[in-house]
């Protein structure tokens, strides 16, 4: 168990431009989430995926936001266009119905802070 | 729509003494999750805790209590014998359990600083 990780931990670009970012779940988790966080503030759910199908989008911020999970492992948070207010901490969690915290407890990974200038 | 609030900003508390940081939710449903995350400085959120509202028996880890008060919808944590290593960013979330996984719903967090 390597835990959840993301890639990258920084990224810098300029308004107007596309980011993507990924997250690799831990190995034997199915479910996966995309959470924001801005400064002071508990994270915010974005988007759901059991496995490779996603069945919670209504959250994401604008449909700007996309996420795909191709084959059921790793997942991308794709962000076009992006602005100046999208510049916060993107996180990746993972979970499993049989996993040793229990049912469905969910394990973050560092996140992606992004910064948009 | 469920909502976590946490009411303390931040908390101070003297190494080796115990602090309480408090929590309510609001919620329509019977199934569901509560947990405490902790989030140190420039790391990753950390799992302190896990509730099952089904059950009526407070869960402890080591150092780590809570005092969940499901009529009040109000979970508690309680840190005894309080570390430097226990200063973090401290994130009480809602999770909902039937009918399959969703989102948690996290409060704003409780910054607690230990005192040596």
């Amino acid at each position: 168990d390597t835990g959840v990780s993301q890639n990258p931990r920084h990224k810098i670009t300029k308004r107007g431009q596309n980011v993507t970012f990924r997250c690799d779940p831990i190995s034997e988790h199915n479910r996966l989430y995309w959470y924001r966080q801005t400064l002071g503030q508990g994270p915010e759910f974005l988007t759901y995926f059991q496995n490779e199908a996603q069945l919670e989008k209504s959250r994401l911020l604008s449909d700007r936001f996309s996420a795909e999970r191709p084959k059921g492992s790793f997942s991308t948070l794709e962000i076009q266009r992006t602005e100046q207010g999208d510049s916060a901490m993107y996180l990746c969690a993972s979970s499993s119905l049989l996993g040793t915290g229990g049912a469905d407890t969910q394990y973050f990974g560092p996140g992606t802070r992004l910064t948009v200038l | 729509a469920q909502t976590v609030t946490q009411s303390q900003p931040e908390m101070s508390v003297q190494e080796a003494e115990t602090v309480t940081l408090s929590c309510t939710y609001d919620t329509s449903e019977s199934d569901y999750y509560l947990f405490w995350y902790k989030q140190p400085p420039s790391r990753q959120m950390i799992l302190v805790i896990r509730q099952e509202a089904y059950k009526q028996q407070n869960a402890t880890e080591n150092r780590f209590s809570v005092n969940f008060q499901k009529a009040a919808k109000s979970f508690s944590l309680k840190i005894s014998d309080s570390q430097l290593g226990d200063a973090a960013m401290y994130f009480c979330a809602y999770g909902y359990s039937g009918g399959g996984a969703d989102g948690l719903t996290f409060g704003k967090g409780t910054h607690l600083i230990i005192q040596p």
